[in-house]
């Protein structure tokens, strides 16, 4: 079985300030990771994908994370957040084996002036 | 992503009625998915289907059913809508073909569900 933990439900920056958001997971096997991202009224989009090539995965928008096999952890940062940036955002583990993907229950990031 | 579109975008029902929930891909992915997401919840999956011939429930199936019509098409259906299915859906596709990236899902825009 799989799961995933997101640590924070809501996150509020000031614009400029640097951007952490949260997840650890739990998986018997080396799991793909996912960040996914929801602005309001839209669907979801992919920001960035772990898949075992390299620990530290960049994603679009200035996004990235860090894979942390020890701490279990896929937390993702930005340096300098930006008013756009804010939305939902969906920490996601993936079962390769079903296809099947399970997803955190979301972190609300908020940007403020 | 506008390769994976659903209609309808938003639909008002009342308790009781049978609704259809339809998606369409053109990323000529074989496999699709049917989720629902509720505030607090993250997404949960109510179907998936790996092609045409196969349809798998997923951990929220009951209450629904689903039809796979074409590669490039996955319906879901309320049989009998109640209020707690009012929710936002989302349907999805991946790929299955080895070399290629398989566990990566493409979302569509939703279908935001009020059940009155």
């Amino acid at each position: 079985a799989q799961s995933v933990t997101q640590l924070d439900s809501h996150v509020s920056v000031s614009e400029g300030t640097p951007v952490l958001l949260r997840c650890n997971y739990s998986s018997s096997y080396s799991p793909s990771l996912f960040w996914y991202v929801q602005h309001p009224n839209k669907g979801l989009q992919l920001l960035l994908k772990y898949t075992s090539a390299a620990t530290l995965v960049k994603g679009i928008n200035g996004f990235e994370a860090e894979f942390k096999k020890s701490e279990t952890s896929f937390h993702l940062t930005k340096p300098s957040a930006h008013m756009s940036d804010a939305a939902e955002y969906f920490c996601v583990v993936s079962d390769p084996a079903a296809s099947k993907l399970t997803f955190g229950t979301g972190t609300r990031l908020q940007v403020t002036l | 992503d506008a390769d994976v579109t659903q209609t309808p975008r938003n639909r008002i029902t009342k308790t009781g009625k049978r609704i259809m929930l339809e998606c369409s891909q053109t990323k000529g992915h074989d496999r699709m998915y049917w989720y629902r997401q509720d505030p607090g919840l993250g997404l949960r999956l109510i179907y998936y289907s790996f092609d045409v011939k196969d349809i798998n429930k997923g951990e929220i199936s009951d209450g629904y059913s689903v039809s796979r019509q074409a590669q490039a098409k996955f319906s879901l259906s309320l049989e009998s809508a109640i209020p707690n299915q009012t929710a936002l859906y989302f349907c999805a596709t991946s790929d299955s073909l080895a070399g290629r990236d398989t566990d990566t899902q493409y979302f569509g825009p939703g279908t935001r569900l009020t059940v009155l």
